[in-house]
């Protein structure tokens, strides 16, 4: 199984929205609605962000939201803001693996 | 707060065992509402789920490393262990040590600061 095809950097002024796909298969973001995106700072260890497509665990800013449209899930990012700046990863459940994005780099221009 | 910490060699030898663990406090391995896995992260293949383990013991692993990896539970002394054998080159990266709630597989919700191994 191939990891996840993410685009490898997206851009945004402040206060802008952005939105970073992240596609797959019908094995993988297509077969499950178990999909999550996690936010990297540099030197970081990765942070949840989203879960279960389009679900925020607690403290998470509701302007990032996720969604998923046949085998591609998607985040979005609104009223971009300078620490929205990192590297954002998509994570799918894929029946007895869970695939990871090779990761996008957000700069906030 | 839940906090995870990984500790182990930095440095393996090809061809020998990597043996890590990840000490749990703030909260509890036992219980039948988490998994505990580990994941890694390298700039040549990113990041990379190696498996996980559930309370009851029920171990799932990637099927492209299922045949070097153990990860095992230890109630008692509330951390859990990866064992990579046979590594190579190609195994250096930085360690992670993740809880990760059953009811959502995938999602990670607390992460260790990470460990690099160099092989």
């Amino acid at each position: 199984q191939s990891a996840l095809t993410q685009p490898p950097s997206a851009s945004g002024s402040p206060g802008q929205s952005v939105s970073i796909s992240c596609t797959g298969t019908s094995s993988d973001v297509g077969g499950y609605d178990l999909v999550s995106w996690y936010q990297q700072h540099p030197g970081k260890a990765p942070k949840l962000i989203i879960y279960d497509v389009n679900k925020r665990p607690s403290g998470v800013p509701d302007r990032f939201s996720g969604s998923k449209s046949a085998n591609t899930a998607s985040l979005t990012v609104s009223g971009l803001q300078v620490e929205d700046e990192a590297d954002y990863f998509c994570c799918s459940f894929a029946g007895n693996n869970n695939l990871f994005g090779g990761g996008t780099k957000l700069t906030v221009l | 707060q839940l906090q995870l910490q990984e500790s182990g060699p930095g440095l393996v030898k090809p061809s020998e065992t990597l043996s890590l663990t990840c000490t749990v406090s703030g909260g509890s391995v036992s219980g039948y509402s988490f998994y505990w896995g580990w994941i890694r992260q390298s700039p040549a293949t990113g990041l990379e789920w190696i498996g996980s383990i559930p309370y009851s013991g029920t171990t799932y692993y990637s099927p492209s490393l299922k045949r070097r990896v153990t990860i095992s539970l230890d109630t008692s002394k509330n951390h859990f262990s990866l064992q990579l054998t046979s590594v190579t080159a190609a195994d250096t990266a930085i360690y992670y040590c993740a809880r990760g709630p059953k009811v959502a597989p995938g999602a990670f919700d607390h992460w260790g600061q990470g460990l690099l191994v160099t092989v």
